[in-house]
């Protein structure tokens, strides 16, 4: 049972332009989401959070966006790159529990 | 101000040894949780410690145990190892204390690989 789902396993977009990545839930009991950066042999990184009583929270060229009846969010990354290439992961928590689940990630290539 | 540490970085064992991960929390930090990372997949959360008691627990099995220090430093203990526990082990710690919720913002270790053969 995959409560959190990235759909797109990869994505490859121009320097400069927007990287715009997706994320689907299905647990309506989540209410806090998170985004993390991972590169290869390191943990992965807090990049941006978003609590479920926003919709649109910003950090410097990193935008998350919530839609709470589509159970939707993106993050968007402007202008992007190449040090933006990374493994990017959403997370969410809520409900009863106290942890954190996780999509399979997107792989992000910024092409100079 | 050190983040989150752990040690060892990489491990080779067989199957049916036992092993013990280590991890140091973030300063300030006092509560501690342990993912599972396997090949092509998304951290899986193995369980979670607060005030040296395990608070919730994911869907492993019991050969996985945990145990939490004074200092807030925590090990996760592998018994009956099996191929299929191969994986990149992450240890995250957070701050109940100050944010009333465990998983507001949870910082990640570099992680230990475990390869099981």
């Amino acid at each position: 049972d995959q409560q959190v789902k990235q759909n797109s396993p990869s994505l490859s977009v121009q320097e400069g332009r927007i990287s715009i990545l997706n994320c689907d839930y299905t647990n309506s009991m989540f209410d806090y989401f998170l985004w993390y950066k991972k590169y290869p042999a390191e943990g992965p990184t807090f990049l941006i959070s978003i609590s479920s009583i926003k919709d649109k929270n910003e950090d410097g060229r990193f935008t998350v966006f919530l839609n709470k009846s589509a159970k939707h969010l993106s993050l968007h990354i402007v202008p992007s790159q190449p040090g933006d290439s990374a493994v990017y992961f959403c997370a969410a928590s809520g409900g009863n529990g106290n942890k954190l689940v996780f999509g399979a990630g997107t792989i992000l290539r910024v092409k100079s | 101000d050190a983040g989150v540490t752990q040690s060892p970085t990489h491990l080779i064992k067989t199957r049916g040894q036992q092993v013990t991960l280590r991890c140091s929390p973030k300063s300030g930090h006092d509560t501690v949780s342990w993912y599972q990372q396997a090949l092509g997949q998304g951290p899986q959360f193995i369980f979670q410690y607060y005030e040296e008691e395990e608070r919730q627990r994911g869907n492993f099995p019991d050969r996985f145990s945990g145990h939490q220090f004074p200092n807030y430093s925590s090990e996760l203990n592998v018994n009956a190892l099996l191929l299929g526990d191969s994986a990149l082990y992450l240890c995250a710690s957070s701050s109940l204390a100050t944010s009333g919720r465990v998983t507001d913002t949870q910082y990640f270790g570099p992680g230990t690989r475990l390869t099981v053969l």
